[in-house]
């Protein structure tokens, strides 16, 4: 199996932050790399499909970068809506692992 | 405008068989390169995969888990099925469903379902 490590396991931000998520595979996953965006009591939500790709609605804030086995995933400006959880998912092969989550909360 | 919505008992007793429905709208699972996925995570713990099924009845499993999953489709009703046997206190979670879109060689899973919260105790 693809383990997947997610840094921190938690941070504390302020409104207008640079905030920095990193995501570290154990072998080589290419590009295949998402991430998602968990709120309390909601289901997760696709941020990032294959490392950089933004997800339709989601504002150009959050940007994805990496391949291979380091993943990054950055907020520009981090805005009041996106204090939350963070996961990262590799899709390189079956199964389908994610990262132990990141949570970002309010300084 | 794709949805998925999880269904199933929310209290099971240790060593039952769960059976967990995902109803979906918006899409069909005989259209070539769809999938559904069944996702998992315990109360205040990270996501865990579970299952995928393709549109060829092509399936996959998680490997600590594929002695008691079983995943189906019924494609004229639009769910997928998804049986536990055996379950155990330590398969208390909420479950998730998810359609997965693909391109290339990857593949993500967008939109989930909002999740059922299922108990296991006696």
């Amino acid at each position: 199996d693809i383990q997947m490590t997610q840094s921190p396991s938690s941070l504390s931000a302020s409104v207008g932050d640079r905030v920095t998520i990193t995501c570290r595979a154990s072998q080589n996953i290419n590009r295949y790399l998402n991430w998602y965006q968990q709120k309390p009591g909601n289901a997760p939500k696709l941020l990032i499909y294959t490392a950089s790709n933004l997800q339709g609605e989601v504002p150009s804030r959050f940007r994805g970068s990496g391949s291979g086995t380091d993943f990054t995933l950055t907020i520009s400006s981090l805005q009041p809506e996106d204090f939350a959880m963070y996961y990262c998912q590799q899709s390189y092969s079956t199964p389908l692992t994610f990262g132990g989550g990141t949570k970002v909360d309010i300084k | 405008q794709i949805t998925l919505k999880e269904s199933g008992p929310t209290l099971v007793k240790p060593t039952q068989t769960l059976t967990l429905t995902c109803t979906f709208s918006g899409f069909s699972l005989d259209t070539t390169g769809v999938g559904v996925g069944w996702i998992r995570q315990p109360p205040g713990k990270a996501l865990e995969w579970l299952a995928l099924i393709y549109w060829d009845d092509d399936n996959r499993y998680s490997p600590s888990l594929k002695s008691r999953l079983t995943i189906a489709k019924d494609t004229s009703k639009n769910q997928v099925v998804l049986t536990m046997t055996n379950m155990d206190p330590g398969d208390t979670a909420t479950y998730y469903c998810a359609h997965r879109r693909h391109y290339f060689g990857s593949n993500w899973f967008d939109p989930w379902g909002p999740g059922t919260l299922v108990t296991v105790s006696s």
